[in-house]
């Protein structure tokens, strides 16, 4: 069984700074990694996903994160964020199977102010 | 190329009643998923149709919910009869099968609903 924990609930910045989310996952097994964003009153949509190969994966909207297997981590990073980063974060994790339905953290909120 | 919709938006009903939410996938994606958001919790998984079938009804919470895609196509969620524990956002996702690695989940705005 995978597990997600998403270690802060609220993140308030001020824009133009850098922010970190953080995320770190317990598995067995070898999974792929996400990071979705909830705008207000949208669906999730995929930021980014880390499924092999290079550890740094890049996002849209200028996201980033590094997966580090050592610490089983996944952390969300942006050099500089902007009020229209203001949303919800969710990683998650699945399985390698095909189709696999993904696990989830209970979400991060980031909010940007000026 | 339109996105996962869901109908309705939100939903309030009382306990004991019946409420069905209904879910369009993105065409010609196989998968869908349902997931639930109760407030203050994780995004959990309830149950995956591969076309009309259902491939894993693990999250399911109890026999009060019943999950059906006909033809493969639209999913519908009833909720009967609903419980107050059953207030959240219903999202759902579909996703391309390709039969190979990780397919990108879509997912709707969800359904709000609340039990009174």
């Amino acid at each position: 069984a995978q597990s997600v924990t998403q270690l802060d609930s609220q993140v308030p910045v001020f824009e133009e700074a850098p922010v970190e989310l953080r995320c770190n996952y317990s598995s067995s097994v070898s999974v792929y990694l996400f990071w979705y964003v909830q705008y207000p009153n949208q669906g999730l949509q995929l930021l980014l996903k880390y499924l092999s190969g290079s550890t740094l994966v890049k996002g849209i909207n200028g996201f980033e994160a590094e997966f580090n297997k050592s610490q089983t981590s996944f952390h969300l990073r942006k050099p500089s964020v902007h009020i229209s980063d203001t949303a919800e974060y969710f990683c998650a994790v699945s399985a390698l199977k095909a189709g696999t339905a993904l696990i989830f953290g209970k979400g991060t909120t980031l909010s940007v102010s000026s | 190329e339109a996105g996962v919709t869901q109908f309705p938006s939100h939903s309030v009903i009382e306990k004991g009643q019946t409420v069905t939410l209904r879910c369009d996938p993105i065409s010609g994606h196989d998968n869908l998923y349902w997931y639930r958001r109760v407030m203050g919790k994780e995004i959990k998984f309830l149950l995956h149709f591969v076309k009309e079938s259902k491939q894993d009804e693990s999250g399911m919470p109890n026999n009060r919910f019943l999950a059906e895609r006909t033809g493969g196509t639209y999913s519908t969620l009833k909720v009967q009869p609903a419980e107050l524990e059953d207030s959240g956002v219903y999202f759902c996702a579909s996703s391309h099968f390709t039969g190979l690695g990780v397919n990108e989940q879509f997912f709707g705005p969800g359904t709000r609903l609340t039990v009174l």
